[in-house]
């Protein structure tokens, strides 16, 4: 089945570094690629769409210059935090829509669990 | 996008007893999607409910539609302790990105 890989799966970083995450599709293409946000005891939360060959979208509040998101391939998006501070801590998530498998079901990487000191 | 909304936000039950998480929407929903997070993990698809009054099951697990495509719920029958996590119901907007409620956190004692 479609599996995304997502790398690193923990990080801590002193404030003011940037972190870089990767989001690859295993054994499909994904044109798009989404990027979440869970704070804890929360809900995912979207923050962009990653897309292929143009400009991520980003939701309302997301700030695109603080995270920035770079799809390089057809099985590759990389999520940026820069200039992290410690209310970045969070868990990051990414997903893909397996176009070539059944639509609208999403297949989600491990996540990446930040820690800003 | 408006957030689907999820009652309860936590539940605790002995083990043997059932569950249930129930969504709502004030907007009609074009499909909704179940999916479960154990502590520390990420989500996990269970399933997707496109039409009206669907119902759909897995095992234990109970899922309907409403007729109004407004609401649903997921059943658990009999709960176990590994049933413990949370669940969210989700739906994709015409992007296909996942719109989630606040998710249901269960705890199973046993």
């Amino acid at each position: 089945g479609a599996v995304v890989s997502q790398h690193p799966s923990w990080v801590i970083c002193k404030s003011g570094t940037s972190v870089k995450i990767e989001c690859r599709s295993l054994d499909f293409q994904a044109t798009t690629m989404f990027w979440y946000r869970q704070f804890p005891k929360q809900s995912l939360m979207l923050m962009a769409t990653s897309n292929e060959g143009s400009k991520a979208t980003y939701e309302q509040g997301v700030e695109k210059d603080k995270f920035l998101i770079n799809h390089a391939s057809l099985t590759l998006s990389t999520l940026t935090v820069t200039s992290a501070h410690p209310e970045d801590s969070s868990f990051y998530i990414c997903s893909a829509p397996p176009t070539v498998l059944a639509k609208n079901i999403q297949y989600f990487g491990a996540g990446t669990r930040l820690s800003v000191l | 996008g408006q957030q689907v909304m999820q009652i309860p936000q936590y539940q605790h039950v002995q083990e043997g007893e059932d569950f249930t998480t129930y969504c709502n929407s004030s907007t009609t929903l074009s499909n909704i999607q179940w999916y479960k997070q154990r502590p520390g993990g990420h989500p996990v698809f269970l399933i997707q409910l496109v039409k009206s009054g669907e119902v759909k099951k897995q095992k234990r697990l109970t899922f309907q539609f409403g007729e109004a495509k407004k609401n649903s719920s997921l059943h658990i029958t009999a709960t176990q302790t590994t049933d413990v996590g949370t669940y969210f119901c989700a739906e994709t907007n015409s992007g296909y990105a996942l719109n989630f409620g606040k998710g249901t956190s269960l705890l199973v004692t046993p």
